[in-house]
């Protein structure tokens, strides 16, 4: 069946330090979102890409979404404790009726 | 607007007992989806469904039961509880698109321990 596959499952930096996620499907997609949970919390939807190649910037959180459309990328500049979570990707399964959730890239940051 | 409400947040229940977790929206969304995420994991989907007196089986739908009677309730029933079912539970909506899935706003969960 169709997968998301998301790498590293754990990233621990130092408060500073940039920080990439990456995010494959086994499928073309229409369409990939983000999601940020924070420990305890629930998962917030960050964005949604649809282009081929499409990036998008949220203030230090750069978004790529593959030419390809089955890959994507959250890096973040200069982490910051606020950014500690889990990041998850999420693509649309091909009902389109439910998304496919990535496992996730849990986020720790040394201060 | 209160967005996703989810009752109760917290549960504790024995081996056997039966209970029923109530999602709420306030958005007049099509969709909803009940999610389970364990310590550490990512979030694996147990029934959704695409309106209003309709339902789907997710991932992982044994042990679980679902009712869609308002559009803007969605229940999660488990019948007899087992420890394997411990767990957090979201639930979730999204409103239905044209071209695609939209996005998923959730809510807060429904902290869950059987004993």
């Amino acid at each position: 069946g169709q997968q998301v596959m998301q790498i590293p499952q754990y990233q621990h930096v130092q408060e500073g330090e940039d920080f990439t996620t990456y995010c494959n499907s086994s499928t073309t997609l229409s369409n990939i979102q983000w999601y940020k949970q924070r420990p305890g919390g629930h998962p917030v939807f960050l964005i949604q890409l649809v282009k081929s190649g499409e990036v998008k910037k949220q203030k230090r959180l750069t978004f790529q979404f593959g030419e390809a459309k089955k890959n994507s990328s959250l890096h973040i500049t200069a982490t910051q404790t606020t950014d500690v979570g889990t990041y998850f990707c999420a693509g649309p399964d091909s009902s389109a009726s439910k998304i496919i959730f990535g496992s996730g890239t849990r986020l720790s940051i040394r201060p | 607007n209160a967005g996703v409400t989810q009752t109760p947040k917290f549960r504790v229940l024995k081996t056997g007992q039966s209970m029923t977790l109530l999602c709420a929206q306030d958005m007049n969304h099509e969709y909803m989806y009940w999610y389970r995420q364990d310590p550490g994991m990512g979030l694996r989907l147990i029934h959704y469904s695409v309106g209003e007196g309709t339902t789907a089986k997710g991932e992982v739908p044994d042990g679980y039961n679902v009712s869609r009677l308002k559009k803007q309730n969605f229940l999660l029933g488990l019948e007899s509880a087992a420890p394997s079912q411990t767990s957090v539970y979201f639930c979730a909506s999204s409103k239905r698109t044209s071209a695609s899935t939209d996005t998923q706003y959730f809510g807060p969960g429904t902290r869950l321990t059987v004993l």
